[in-house]
């Protein structure tokens, strides 16, 4: 099946710094990516889609200019968390859909402190 | 806001033993999808049905879908510790352009 990779897979910050999620289709285009956030043992939340091109499509109460979303590529999409706050500590997880079925990244596990 | 919803939420079983879960939806759908997470990781997708198909087979995995009751279920036939992992319905809606709505999942235990 095709690979969706995400890095990092662990990141801690300091309160107030900023991260940035990569999530790159290896061996697909995706004009389309998906992000999630996933609190322990919860489901998982859309957050925005990523379109190559154009801007992100972001979902109901979530912060734009909090979560930037740039798709510069078609292989390439990334998440910058700004002004990391320890609230934001979750899990992210990245999806691309080549076909029907999702292909997600690995996660990030991202702690703030 | 989430639309697929799982139950059990949680099931416990032996190995070797047969696991049932199932989800309901509340849209109309063009497929629903089976994913598998283990803790920690991202999700593998499983087996995707589609709106009109009732059951599909892929290995030890049988899915159903009853679009009329807006449910479905997933059965593990002969399970083996290894499937001790988190299981997640998502349905893609019609229109709904690959994007997918994720239930809130089942965390199955196999004891070996």
């Amino acid at each position: 099946g095709a690979v969706v990779s995400q890095h990092p897979s662990r990141v801690i910050c300091k309160s107030g710094t900023s991260v940035k999620i990569e999530c790159r289709s290896l061996d697909f285009q995706a004009t389309t990516m998906f992000w999630y956030r996933q609190f322990p043992k919860q489901s998982l939340m859309l957050m925005a889609t990523s379109n190559e091109g154009s801007k992100a499509t972001y979902e109901q109460g979530v912060e734009k200019d909090k979560f930037l979303i740039n798709h510069a590529s078609l292989t390439l999409s990334t998440l910058t968390v700004t002004s990391a706050h320890p609230e934001d500590s979750s899990f992210y997880i990245c999806s691309a859909n080549p076909q029907s079925e999702a292909f997600f990244g690995q996660g990030t596990r991202l702690t703030v402190v | 806001s989430q639309q697929g919803e799982e139950d059990p939420q949680a099931l416990s079983i032996q190995e070797g033993e047969n696991a049932t879960m199932n989800c309901s939806y509340k849209t109309s759908i063009n497929n629903l999808q089976w994913y598998r997470q283990n803790s920690g990781r991202g999700l593998v997708h499983l087996i995707l049905i589609r709106s009109n198909e009732r059951e599909k087979h892929s290995g030890r995995l049988r899915v159903t879908l009853d679009t009329s009751k807006k449910s479905s279920s997933l059965l593990i036939t002969a399970s083996r510790a290894a499937d001790t992992a988190s299981y997640f319905c998502a349905t893609e809606a019609n229109g709904a352009n690959s994007k997918l709505t994720f239930g809130k999942g089942i965390t199955l235990s196999v004891r070996p």
